[in-house]
């Protein structure tokens, strides 16, 4: 089925490790982004792409690297995990196209960092 | 800067009983506004959306919402609640119209539904 996909749906990770999530969708989205969601909080942008080579940061990126190499890939990297990071993950894509249909999201990822 | 505040972060109704979800929004120009609706351990399924056309945007599973300029409000309501309602709702709100891009979320509706 046709979709955003993540994996893995869950981990854990202790304080230091690295990690990647990782974010694939066969609909040919331009644009892919990646949110966390903590309770009370909503869901807040980490990072975002464009397109394949473009990527730019959202209202929270620190701590988080992505590259966009292909249209259908956006991996998220965690470079030292920090109990702070714990959080539930989601990658969402769409058309980029005039008429904005809104976003897919992928089914997210819980990281527990210990 | 855009932002979405979603006024009560629970809300429990009887079913069959009205569902009214409040969202207001800020923006500097005409903004692109959504509802998602987030089930126990899902990710998120957009509801409807808000695209400068029709005011009155009708949605998925009988849920609509009305975009009012005036009051900078885009409320999300049901005529009868079903126990299946039961989930967390998000208002959104998009930064430029016509294209995708940075959606802003408030922070969230848990909606419970009771016999």
């Amino acid at each position: 089925n046709a979709g955003v996909t993540q994996t893995p749906k869950f981990q854990v990770l202790k304080t230091g490790q690295s990690m990647t999530l990782q974010c694939a969708q066969d609909m040919n989205h331009e644009y892919m982004s990646w949110y966390r969601q903590d309770p009370g909080m909503g869901l807040r942008l980490i990072h975002y792409s464009v397109g394949a080579g473009i990527t730019d940061q959202g209202e929270v990126p620190n701590g988080y690297n992505v590259s966009r190499s292909t249209t259908e890939d956006f991996p998220l990297r965690l470079l030292s995990a920090a109990p702070s990071q714990t959080s539930v993950y989601f990658c969402a894509s769409s058309y980029r196209q005039q008429g904005f249909d809104g976003y897919t999201f992928g089914s997210g990822t819980r990281l527990t960092v210990v | 800067a855009q932002s979405v505040t979603q006024l009560g972060s629970h809300v429990s109704v009887s079913e069959g009983a009205l569902v009214l979800l409040r969202c207001n929004y800020s923006s500097s120009v005409p903004p692109y506004l959504f509802w998602y609706v987030q089930y126990p351990n899902q990710g998120l399924q957009l509801l409807l959306k808000y695209t400068s056309a029709a005011t009155l945007v009708k949605g998925i599973n009988g849920f609509e919402a009305e975009f009012k300029k005036s009051e900078t409000s885009f409320h999300l309501t049901k005529p009868s609640a079903h126990m299946s309602d039961a989930a967390e709702y998000f208002c959104a709100v998009s930064d430029r119209g016509g294209t995708a891009s940075k959606l802003t979320f408030g922070t969230g509706t848990r909606l419970q539904v009771t016999l």
